[in-house]
């Protein structure tokens, strides 16, 4: 059992590129999450889901896009990549309230 | 849009000490609450969780629910350094949790 798995780990976009940082659970879960977190802060959600095919905004979704095709999959893309989006990124997924947190990804956009 | 607000911090306690983290919310409906700890550089793990008024004990975590005051704590007995750490306090609100921004806890051996 994985748990939350996020690729990669680390990160260095050049400012206008795009990527995709890869989130999978294996855990079954129907909720998914993806959260930044700046340095001293806590965490802001970007979008969440509530199952396969459904999607919704959260605190901070500009910038991003998500889909989330099947229950174990949750991609996040960064279109035209910015200084402001450098952060560390958590993708989460719960059956109920309980969030299990991946390991995160250290983005950094120069 | 509910919100939950604690001090940032740090604080700082002596090893052996009781620690006490704070946490206020906006929703006088909110019925459960999350106290997660993150430690420098690592993701954010689930430490407990309470949804009744009073307190609830596991191991030297305690937290405390207050739900007329609108406040929950976590009080840590016997501080050790590696319990230095930043914990978050979150709310769920429909299908996700609202996060404080954390109080980062430094015990000093």
């Amino acid at each position: 059992n994985a748990g939350v798995t996020q690729t990669p780990k680390f990160r260095i976009l050049k400012i206008g590129q795009s990527m995709t940082l890869q989130c999978a659970q294996d855990m079954n879960h129907n909720y998914m999450y993806w959260y930044r977190q700046d340095p001293g802060m806590g965490l802001k959600l970007i979008y969440y889901s509530v199952g396969a095919g459904i999607t919704d905004k959260g605190e901070v979704p500009n910038g991003y896009n998500v889909s989330r095709s099947t229950t174990e999959d949750f991609p996040l893309r960064l279109e035209l990549a910015a200084p402001s989006q450098t952060s560390v990124y958590f993708c989460a997924s719960s059956w109920e309230r309980e969030q299990f947190f991946g390991p995160g990804t250290r983005l950094t956009v120069l | 849009q509910k919100e939950v607000e604690q001090n940032s911090g740090p604080l700082s306690v002596p090893e052996g000490a009781i620690a006490s983290l704070n946490c206020t919310y906006s929703d006088r409906g909110s019925q459960s609450f999350f106290w997660y700890r993150q430690y420098s550089g690592k993701s954010p793990e689930l430490i407990m969780f309470i949804y009744s008024n009073g307190d609830k004990e596991d191991g030297r975590f305690t937290a405390q629910l207050n739900k007329a005051s609108q406040y929950v704590s976590l009080l840590i007995r016997d501080s050790q350094p590696s319990d230095s750490a930043t914990y978050l306090c979150a709310v769920p609100g429909w299908g996700k949790l609202i996060f404080g921004q954390g109080t980062e806890l430094s015990v000093k051996p």
